[in-house]
């Protein structure tokens, strides 16, 4: 059955360095979601888009974050400079319109070292 | 913004047994309550969802309810089994244009 895809699973990288991660909605989705895990937070959502346009991304770090979709089929997260503090499992999502279902990727396993 | 608060944090049961977890929302707007199980590593999955027109919905062992005017809502199991054993999210939305805001989760262990 259709999934939502990540890519990579698992990143490790250096304090500075740029991060992207991207993510694949389930064809056909209009929506979708970042969110970001971690154990002293749980989940949080970050950003999303909805027909590829950005709806909210208030819980995002503005200085060093950015999502885009630069088209239907791909979302991409982008981290630069990166920070340990940004060690969690990111995870996109994607539904047919907002508030509804959201269908959750395996989640990129992000470690700054 | 809205605000969702779980309980408990871990919840150990004997196998057979039912299991609740409560979860409260601080806005009164909010009117989608969905319910998403984690194994550990594993994303999270969709197990049940509500809506605020209503009360209770039901899908074979697995039960939710919600309360508009308390601002509640319950995930109910029953007969449990070792597979139910997993983190169990909430989760609350405004719908229209809005993400989901999450509960911090419960740990639900099953005993043999």
């Amino acid at each position: 059955d259709a999934r939502v895809t990540q890519t990579p699973r698992h990143k490790v990288t250096e304090m500075g360095q740029e991060v992207t991660m991207r993510c694949q909605p389930i064809l056909g989705h209009n929506t979708v979601f970042w969110y970001r895990q971690t154990m002293m937070q749980g989940l949080e959502l970050l950003a999303y888009f909805r027909n590829r346009a950005p709806l909210d991304d208030s819980g995002m770090p503005k200085d060093r974050f950015s999502a885009e979709m630069p088209d239907a089929t791909l979302a991409t997260l982008k981290i630069q400079p990166s920070e340990p503090r940004d060690s969690a499992v990111y995870f996109c999502a994607s539904g047919l319109s907002v508030g509804e279902t959201q269908y959750f990727g395996p989640g990129t396993r992000l470690l700054v070292l | 913004g809205e605000n969702v608060e779980q309980h408990p944090s871990t919840l150990s049961v004997q196998e057979g047994d039912s299991a609740v977890i409560k979860c409260t929302y601080s806005d009164s707007a909010s009117n989608y309550f969905p319910w998403y199980k984690q194994e550990l590593g594993k994303r999270p999955q969709l197990i049940i969802d509500i809506r605020s027109n209503v009360g209770e919905k039901k899908d074979q062992r697995i039960a939710v309810t919600l309360n508009k005017t308390a601002k509640h809502f319950s995930l109910h199991i029953t007969e449990t089994q070792p597979e139910d054993s997993a983190v169990y999210f909430c989760a609350a939305s405004l719908g229209g244009a809005d993400g989901l805001t999450f509960g911090k989760g419960t740990h639900l262990i099953i005993q043999p």
